[in-house]
Parts: structure tokens; sequence; C-alpha cells
């Protein structure tokens, strides 16, 4: 079945750093890739939708130069957090659509817990 | 704009007992509804959804839900609860059309199953 690579799995790093996070579609071609934000009890937020060859389209409240994405081919979508703060410690979560269309199903990445010293 | 509303952020269930989690959903055209589970640490994985056509659906590990239009529900169900069910669950609705079909999540409900 289709696959989600997520990685790093977990990562810890100063204030003030940066950090990126890589989400691979393993045996299929994501167009379309979203990713999440979940702090510890609660539900998945989205962030952003990550669309290959074009600019990413961020939620409403998230800081599109904070969270810089990037989506250069159909098997890669990276996030970078720049120039990280403890309030940014949380769970991040990548997805992808596979089928090639909007109604393909979302496969989830394992996710990566950052935490910010 | 579309919302999920999961009654119950805590289910305790003993081991062979009914799991029910309860789903509710706002939307403004035909939705697909989603059930996934997330074990500590990783990501989500998809018990079960709904698109069209039956309303009860069935899904992986003895799980189901029925889409109940009238109530704006989807719970889900189990008969019999095992050890391994111990996790969140989360109810998603995505509105048919919708720009790249965005997920949008409940709060979750985490099951605890007791021996």
């Amino acid at each position: 079945g289709a696959v989600v690579s997520q990685h790093p799995s977990r990562v810890i790093c100063k204030s003030g750093t940066s950090v990126k996070i890589e989400c691979r579609s393993l045996d299929f071609q994501a167009t379309t890739m979203f990713w999440y934000r979940q702090f510890p009890k609660q539900s998945l937020m989205l962030m952003a939708t990550s669309n290959e060859g074009s600019k990413a389209t961020y939620e409403q409240g998230v800081e599109k130069d904070k969270f810089l994405i990037n989506h250069a081919s159909l098997t890669l979508s990276t996030l970078t957090v720049t120039s990280a703060h403890p309030e940014d410690s949380s769970f991040y979560i990548c997805s992808a659509r596979s089928g090639g269309h909007q109604l393909g199903p979302l496969h989830f990445g394992n996710g990566t817990r950052l935490t910010v010293t | 704009a579309q919302s999920v509303t999961q009654l119950g952020s805590h289910v305790s269930v003993s081991e062979g007992a009914l799991v029910l989690l309860r789903c509710n959903y706002s939307s403004s055209v035909p939705p697909y509804l989603f059930w996934y589970v997330q074990y500590p640490n990783q990501g989500l994985q998809l018990l079960l959804k709904y698109t069209t056509g039956a309303t009860l659906v069935k899904g992986i590990n003895g799980f189901e839900a029925e889409f109940k239009k009238s109530e704006t529900s989807f719970h889900l169900t189990k008969p019999s609860a095992h050890m391994s069910d111990a996790a969140e669950y989360f109810c998603a609705v995505s509105e048919i059309g919708a720009a790249g079909n965005k997920l949008t999540f409940g709060g979750g409900t985490r099951v605890l199953v007791k021996p």
C-alpha cells in the first residue's frame, strides 16, 4: 500500500535555530501534501496545503515566513520551522494524497515531534 | 464551513464491551466522513470512510460507522473491545468539491480499554 515517510521522527533544537522536516511519498506521486500540527492531547490542525511546483496555501493564522514549505517534486515536501521558539514545540504530521485526483485517499506520515529548548 | 464535534474526549470500556464513539458534523454540502486511529507518537491510520452509497460502513479491526444525514452524525462502533483498541480516535469531514478536499478533524476521543 501507499506509504508516507516522515523524517526525522524526533528532533530537539535550540531556540533561534531552524529545523527542516521531510515528507516523502515512497511508492506514489503526490501532487498535494498537507501539513498538520498537533499539540499534546489536542486534535490535528491543518497548517498548509502543499502543491507540487507552486506556492503552498496557508491556513488563516499560520505564519508563512515562519513555516516554510517547499514541494519541489512529486514525492517530497519539506516544512522548515525558522527561528524556532519553545512555543513551536509540537507534533507535526504530513499527509499525501494518492490516486492523482482530489478524491484520492490520504496517507499520513508517522509525525515529527519537535522540541525547542 | 465544515466542522466536527466528538462528544467525550475520553472513553473507558472493559475488554469485550461495546465501543461507541460519537461524532457529529456540520457541512454546507454533502460530506465525506472519516474515522482515523492514532497510536502514541504515530501518524493517523484510516479506519473507515463514507463517501456515497450505503450508509453503514465497515472498516478495519472490526469497526463500523453509520452515516445518519438527519442527525448529522457518523458514530463509530465496535461490538467487542480489545486491548489493542486503546488509542486516540479522530472523526474528520471533507466537503466534496472543496479545493484540495481538506480534512477538518474533531477534537479526538481517547479510548482506554480495561482488562
